[in-house]
Formats: structure tokens, C-alpha cells, sequence
């Protein structure tokens, strides 16, 4: 398999504030890192692609504005919540293809409570 | 739209039974099938699925995919509590993964 982190694991903050979380391959080189989140009891809806030293791609309804992503390094992306507001609070996940492969490989999740 | 569906949406066994997930898929440049078990956290990767009758077996678990039906199954055999977790099918196109909406199975000892 392939190692994929994410930082921190847990947040929470005010409202009007902005986070920022990282995903991290460990052991690979990601040109491609894939940013989804998910509601309780809900499945997984992808937000965003990353492209390794371009502008990511976002899903229809999400804001690139408010969801700020960078991926800056063949193993680094992140994504900031600009002005977060309670209905941002979800856990949102990363996930990493490795070159040429297809498979995903997740990363532990971030779970975001805006107060 | 591309979609997964999965059924059904919750399953609650006895330790011990065989259970079969099921998987519908309706992607457009379909590449391939992924299964995913996700506990508490993010999901682990389970099986990804190309062609079409090759069944992928790992342990106590197989999956097969009918592309002429444009569906998947998830075969657990003699369940276990540790098995109890959301199933979750996913289809990849041409850009991007699919989710369905997850299988909640639950092994009662």
C-alpha cells in the first residue's frame, strides 16, 4: 500500500476564522492529490482535484474562494476553509494516486468543528 | 451524471454468516471498481476491479465485477465483529472517483 497523512487530525475554531490542512504521501510521489468531504452517515463527495504546480479543479458548488487548495510539492497539498462557518464543519479527507496507478489511497481525515 | 448506488444501505448479521454487498454503477468512461472499508476513520483500500468475471479474493473477502450489468459484489464469508464498518463502492471515469453511499454492516457476536 501506500502511506497518505493529514494534519492535524482534529480542529476546531471560531467562526470567521480560516484552517489550513495538510496531506502529505509518505512514501510516494503524488502529482495528483484528490480533496473530498464527507457529512455524518453520509458518503464521500469529492471537492476538488490538485494538480501538482497547476490550479486544482473544483467539483460543481464548491467555491475555490472559500476552499483554498495548494499543492505545492509532489508530496504536499493543502487545503484552507477561508472564514469558516459552522456548516463547514465536516471531515474532510485527502487522497493520493500513486504515478500511474489508478488506486486512491486515503488519509486519516480531518475533523473540522467551527463553533 | 455518474453514479453509484449501493444496496443495501444497512445489514446487520450474526457473526459467522456470509454477506453480499451489492454495487450499480453508471459512470461515464468507466476505468475500474473500488471497494473501500471505512471504521472510524478514512477508507482502506480493499479491491479494484477491471475486467469483467475475474474474481479478486483477499482472506475472507471477494469481489467480482459484471460489467455487462454494470454492477459489483462484495462477498464476506464467515463474518467476524471486526468486519463491522461502512462498505464503500467506488467507480472511476475518466476524471474522477464515485462514491456510493456506503453499506452500514454490522456483526452481532
Amino acid at each position: 500500500g501506500a502511506v497518505v497523512s493529514q494534519h492535524p487530525s482534529r480542529v476546531i475554531c471560531k467562526s470567521g476564522t480560516s484552517v489550513k490542512i495538510e496531506c502529505r504521501s509518505l512514501d510516494f510521489q503524488a502529482t495528483t492529490m484528490f480533496w473530498y468531504r464527507q457529512f455524518p452517515k453520509k458518503s464521500l463527495m469529492l471537492m476538488a482535484t490538485s494538480n501538482e504546480g497547476s490550479k486544482a479543479t473544483y467539483e460543481q458548488g464548491v467555491e475555490k474562494d472559500k476552499f483554498l487548495i495548494n499543492h505545492a510539492s509532489l508530496t504536499l497539498s493543502t487545503l484552507t476553509v477561508t472564514s469558516a462557518h459552522p456548516e463547514d464543519s465536516s471531515f474532510y479527507i485527502c487522497s493520493a494516486n500513486r504515478q500511474n496507478q489508478e488506486t486512491q489511497y486515503f488519509g486519516p481525515g480531518t475533523r473540522l468543528l467551527v463553533l | 451524471e455518474d453514479k453509484v448506488v449501493q444496496s443495501p444501505l444497512s445489514l446487520v448479521v450474526h457473526e459467522g454468516d456470509t454477506v453480499t454487498l451489492n454495487c450499480s454503477y453508471e459512470v461515464t468512461n468507466f476505468r475500474s471498481l473500488l471497494w473501500y472499508k471505512q471504521e472510524k476513520k478514512a477508507p482502506t483500500f480493499l479491491f479494484m476491479l477491471t475486467s469483467s468475471g475475474i474474481e479478486k479474493k483477499s482472506g475472507r473477502l471477494s469481489s467480482i465485477l459484471d460489467k455487462k450489468e454494470l454492477s459489483s459484489i462484495l462477498n464476506i464469508t464467515a463474518t467476524q465483529t471486526g468486519d463491522s464498518a461502512i462498505y464503500l463502492c467506488a467507480s472511476q471515469g475518466a476524471q474522477k472517483l464515485v462514491f456510493g453511499q456506503g453499506t452500514r454492516l454490522t456483526i452481532n457476536p
